[in-house]
């Protein structure tokens, strides 16, 4: 099983909304990624979890903040958005990381689509 | 750097062999991957090839890799219509305790019945 679930699909808020996107794998997967991937563009990652632990932050503006409440799960609070952050965001996992190479696969879900308005 | 280059486009017609191309930058890359994006979906991987490697084939796909050119190709056999999508080619790079993906700018595969 690879697979990583996301919710909502699709999400369309205001720019005084707070709202959240969550991400779950049950792989057993220690480390967890949000990627966010504008129209014909490739996928711009954003956080990466390792360990329950924020272990890289690619100065994402503080209107996004990432919570990993547990190994399997990886939410994105989302509060004050701009209609630029209209985008794919993708939730991604892999193994185990830092150790081989093998176990760094990262394994995406399908997404969330937002709009904002 | 981290620089990942393709070409946007590419057509084949069904039956045809289509080869995605794929340029990069960081020599210190450990694996190199496939990933495969249909519209409004996430992305599925396809394969992957360890640095060390220079050819790896699986069913339809075969991936070469050219370590002192740093290029890296996907051949897809007898191409389906179902083969329409986009092809990101992605790099890993090492890091302390996690590993970065760098795509590159993706290609959008057409497959003409």
């Amino acid at each position: 099983d690879t697979e990583v679930t996301q919710t909502p699909k699709h999400l369309v808020m205001g720019m005084t909304n707070k709202k959240s996107l969550k991400c779950e794998q049950h792989m057993g997967h220690r480390a967890m990624y949000w990627y966010k991937q504008k129209a014909k563009k490739p996928p711009e990652l954003m956080f990466v979890y390792s360990y329950e632990k924020l272990s890289i932050n690619e100065s994402v503006p503080s209107r996004f903040s990432p919570e990993c409440p547990n190994s399997s799960l990886l939410n994105l609070h989302l509060h004050a958005l701009q209609p630029e952050d209209s985008a794919l965001y993708l939730c991604a996992s892999s193994q185990d990381p830092g150790l081989a190479v093998t176990q760094e696969t990262q394994y995406f879900g399908p997404g969330t689509r937002l709009l904002v308005l | 750097g981290e620089d990942v280059e393709q070409s946007l486009f590419l057509s084949v017609r069904e039956g045809d062999s289509s080869v995605i191309n794929c340029t990069y930058t960081d020599s210190s890359s450990t694996y190199l991957y496939w990933y495969k994006q249909e519209p409004g979906a996430g992305l599925q991987l396809l394969t992957y090839i360890f640095s060390n490697m220079d050819m790896k084939q699986d069913q339809r796909l075969t991936v070469l890799l050219n370590k002192k050119d740093k290029h890296l190709s996907l051949r897809i056999a007898d191409t389906q219509t179902g083969d329409s999508a986009i092809y990101f080619c992605a790099e890993m790079s090492p890091q302390t305790g996690a590993n970065n993906l760098f795509f590159g700018t993706g290609t959008r595969l057409t497959v003409i019945p």
